[in-house]
């Protein structure tokens, strides 16, 4: 089955600097990579998705890139903000099937004041 | 439109008794997903349903069972509840693979 491999567990920045969190995965056929964002307590929720036919996607501060030959792929934040300080995590799927999501094990992002 | 609605919020078990988790979508998803989350370890795939009429197992489902009991509605069920149960759970669904997940509010479940 597919394992999704995320870093670092723990992400430190000064607001208004960037974050990058990266995640590798061992299926190639998985076509499908969300990303969601969990504050305490509350659901993950989507915060951006590629699918494998594009390399990079932007939504205003957050751009996640693809790279399916090394089979990793990466969420950009710029611009920090002290609301974007959450968990996060990368997934993988296969698309065709409805297996689900696989999840990294998240990364917490502390924006530092 | 409400989305995923989990009952209960929260819970707390003694070893060996029982209870069940549900869950219900009102977006007309095909597939439903029941995760746990512990700390450090992520969202784990307890078990699915593809569509209505199956389950399947996902990579931690000893000591649950589930059941598709309609298109709506997916539940979760604790036979003889254990400490290493203690987690948060959330259901899911979404429409087909490859499309967004959609998460319940969770519950957190205590066994002691």
């Amino acid at each position: 089955g597919e394992n999704v491999e995320q870093h670092p567990s723990t992400l430190s920045v000064q607001e208004g600097d960037s974050a990058v969190i990266k995640c590798t995965y061992s299926d190639s056929a998985s076509n499908y990579f969300p990303w969601y964002k969990q504050e305490l307590g509350k659901r993950p929720q989507l915060i951006i998705d590629i699918r494998s036919n594009v390399g990079e996607k932007k939504d205003q501060r957050i751009a996640v890139t693809l790279n399916k030959t090394a089979k990793h792929f990466s969420l950009h934040i710029t611009e920090t903000q002290p609301e974007d300080s959450a968990v996060y995590f990368c997934a993988a799927s296969s698309g065709g099937g409805a297996d689900g999501l696989t999840f990294g094990k998240g990364t917490h992002l502390i924006i530092q004041p | 439109n409400a989305g995923v609605t989990q009952t209960p919020k929260f819970q707390v078990l003694k070893t060996g008794q029982s209870m069940t988790l549900q869950c219900a979508q009102d977006m007309n998803h095909n597939s439903m997903y029941w995760y746990r989350q512990d700390p450090g370890m992520g969202l784990r795939l307890i078990y699915y349903s593809a569509s209505e009429g199956t389950t399947d197992k996902g990579e931690v489902p000893n000591g649950y069972n589930v059941s598709r009991l309609n298109k709506r509605e997916f539940s979760l069920r604790l036979e003889s509840a254990a400490p290493s149960q203690t987690s948060v759970y959330f259901c899911a669904s979404h429409d087909r693979g490859g499309s967004p997940l959609h998460f319940g509010n969770g519950t957190r479940l205590t066994v002691t």
